[in-house]
């Protein structure tokens, strides 16, 4: 079957700019998380829904980082006011349980 | 000291031999673990997941956890120039956050 797909593949931003990333996770998978990996460094936990809701979102680096999964499939990052330091890649994974987590390709986001 | 921790690399292993990779991780109460493998400019794909104490193999991989240690490793045998990529070691603590180590490069030398 399909697997988890992210769109943008790249997104090349002005800093200031407001920026959405999509995430399409596996059907059937009620788990889906955002991760953040900048270079040379493991995957950042961003925020972790079970269905529609944000079940933590301890790791949303501050306000200006919001995401929503209105029907409980579909993910939406958002990013207000980006700066340099959020260029990074931004991952998408789902998970059939919160267990053994399936990637995306991710996003590269590139803030001028 | 970080939550999840693995040397960086590279580590560098000629092609057929047995090779070893290792995570320490802080927190006593984590209970699962995983391994995924991460090729240059691509997205980490699950290798291993391991919950109990001891081996679990599957094919040329074999994770092996010791919780009275915290660490977790990863062998991987009769490695082949394919293998040569990043392995990150994950650990959950229960809930559904996961922290991931840095990362360790591995080179299978042909």
């Amino acid at each position: 079957g399909a697997g988890v797909s992210q769109t943008p593949s790249n997104k090349v931003t002005e800093k200031g700019k407001y920026v959405e990333l999509r995430c399409d996770p596996i059907s059937g998978h009620t788990a889906l998380y955002w991760y953040r990996q900048s270079l040379g460094q493991g995957p950042e936990f961003l925020i972790y829904f079970q269905g529609t809701g944000a079940a933590d979102d301890s790791g949303l680096p501050n306000d200006r980082f919001f995401a929503v999964r209105p029907e409980g499939s579909v993910s939406t990052l958002k990013i207000q006011r980006t700066e340099r330091g959020d260029s990074a890649v931004y991952l998408c994974a789902s998970s059939p349980q919160g267990n053994e987590q399936f990637f995306g390709p991710g996003t590269r986001l590139t803030v001028l | 000291q970080k939550e999840v921790e693995q040397n960086s690399g590279p580590l560098s292993v000629p092609e057929g031999a047995i090779a070893s990779l290792n995570c320490t991780y802080s927190d006593r109460g984590s209970q699962s673990f995983f391994w995924y493998r991460q090729y240059s400019g691509k997205s980490p794909e699950l290798i291993m997941s391991i919950y109990s104490n001891g081996d679990k193999e599957d094919g040329r991989f074999t994770a092996q956890l010791n919780k009275a240690s915290q660490y977790v490793s990863l062998l991987i045998r009769d490695s082949q120039p394919s293998d040569s990529a990043t392995y990150l070691c994950a650990v959950n603590k229960g809930t559904y956050k996961y922290i991931f180590g840095t990362g360790t490069r591995l080179k299978v030398l042909a």
